[in-house]
């Protein structure tokens, strides 16, 4: 079974460019979540989709973060226009179901880096 | 705010000795707990999850869980050099509509010395 997966691995762009990251989850998998580690902090929840439906949004840091998941399989998290502070390392992880005993998988990140 | 607190380390252990990881967190609604392990420039690896207080045993892993006390912690027995990760504990306060998503700690960096 295919874990979940990331692309692209490494992004290096300029301050006030648009990037857009994608995360293909688990298959089967409904829930989908984004979360960011900037250099120095800790994994950071962005937002959490079931199927299609943005379920939870509380973490995402401001209106130049848009995510999207059309028709409940991948998902793309576009960053418009990218700020030097939006540099890190994003993740995707997705699970079976959601509450407390579903456990998430995470995908292998991609490196922003906004110069 | 939650929070989630581990010692950023480096913890160095000797191959083949008991690695011993800790995390306290703030939330006392938290229901259930995870440990990820993350080599440099990989993704998070679930390793372990407990959800009830006591010790869940999984091969040279176990985690323990106090509500009581808000900590939870990994322990690593016949430590070896492929332990060397950093240690990444979680905690997800999902109570049935609300928030799903984890709050982690910082990390241990774990390096077992051969």
């Amino acid at each position: 079974e295919a874990g979940v997966t990331q692309f692209p691995s490494h992004s290096v762009i300029e301050k006030g460019q648009t990037v857009t990251l994608r995360c293909d989850p688990i298959s089967g998998h409904d829930n989908l979540y984004w979360y960011r580690r900037v250099m120095g902090k800790e994994i950071k929840f962005l937002l959490h989709f079931v199927k299609e439906s943005k379920q939870d949004e509380s973490g995402m840091p401001n209106n130049r973060f848009l995510a999207e998941r059309t028709g409940g399989t991948y998902s793309t998290l576009k960053v418009q226009p990218a700020e030097l502070e939006d540099s890190g390392v994003y993740f995707c992880a997705s699970s079976q179901g959601r509450g407390f005993r579903y456990e998430q998988y995470f995908g292998p990140g991609t490196r922003l880096t906004v110069t | 705010q939650k929070e989630v607190e581990q010692n950023s380390g480096p913890l160095s252990v000797p191959e083949g000795a008991i690695a011993s990881l800790n995390c306290t967190y703030s939330d006392r609604g938290s229901q259930s707990f995870f440990w990820y392990r993350q080599y440099s420039g990989k993704s998070p690896e679930l390793i372990m999850s407990i959800y009830s207080n006591g010790d869940k045993e999984d091969g040279r892993f176990t985690a323990q869980l106090n509500k009581a006390s808000q900590y939870v912690s990994l322990l690593i027995r016949d430590s070896q050099p492929s332990d060397s990760a950093t240690y990444l504990c979680a905690v997800n306060a999902y109570s049935g509509g609300g928030a799903d998503g984890l709050t982690f700690g910082k990390g241990t960096h774990l390096i077992i010395q051969p």
